[in-house]
């Protein structure tokens, strides 16, 4: 499968503790993005990478969220102290360039 | 402030009807504008994308329109199917940021048998 793959894709996880979700984009693709989606809404950026450098973070990316993107290849969000408003899906796309973003299936986590 | 509306927030057809989804958005300078169809716990997979230029593309069974005077975009599905039960989304990017794409809330389909 050579489309945008993410993991773990269901995460349960008691409040207070740490999680970390991959992201692995297209092979070809510089531009890393990764979004939190709530039921009933549409997904709301949080963040995006081109190669290795992280441009863009949005204000809903508090301290205790953290992204990476070290060899410019696969991410990793870290997600620290969990709460239950963090309980949403995170998708991860990819692109060449700003052209098309190709979405993975997402991580589904809920804080109980 | 940038964003983008739609409706109807849900919708329910029979199989072999058509429908028509709408958008509309505030995002200015206007770059282009995608539609996107969602499962349900899957991620999204773009139908299809416009640019100012360009007023109406198909994508087999959907056809999407694009009015940017008006603002206003509309996704027509064409005899459905089961298969399209999902959320479409409205999505649209600005020319100042085309990478932060701003996403409208969905309309829930399903079609019923």
């Amino acid at each position: 499968d050579t489309g945008v793959s993410q993991d773990p894709r269901h995460k349960i996880t008691k409040r207070g503790q740490n999680v970390t979700f991959r992201c692995d984009p297209i092979s070809e693709h510089n531009r890393l993005y990764w979004y939190r989606q709530t039921l009933g809404q549409g997904p709301e950026f949080l963040t995006y990478f081109q190669n290795e450098a992280q441009l863009e973070k949005s204000r809903l990316l508090s301290d205790r969220f953290s992204a990476e993107r070290p060899k410019g290849s696969f991410s990793t969000l870290e997600i620290q102290r969990t709460e239950q408003g963090d309980s949403a899906m995170y998708l991860c796309a990819s692109s060449f360039r700003s052209y098309e973003q190709y979405f993975g299936p997402g991580t589904r986590l809920t804080v109980t | 402030k940038n964003q983008v509306e739609q409706s109807p927030q849900s919708l329910i057809i029979l199989e072999g009807k058509n429908c028509t989804l709408q958008c509309n958005y505030t995002v200015s300078p206007f770059s282009n504008l995608r539609w996107y169809k969602q499962d349900t716990g899957r991620g999204p997979v773009s139908l299809t994308i416009m640019t100012f230029s360009e007023n109406t593309k198909s994508n087999g069974r959907y056809t999407a329109t694009l009015d940017a005077d008006t603002k206003q975009s509309s996704l027509h599905i064409t005899a459905s199917q089961l298969s399209d039960s999902a959320s479409y989304i409205c999505v649209v990017s600005s020319h100042r940021d085309t990478d932060k794409l701003i996403f409208g809330t969905g309309t829930r389909l399903q079609v019923f048998p």
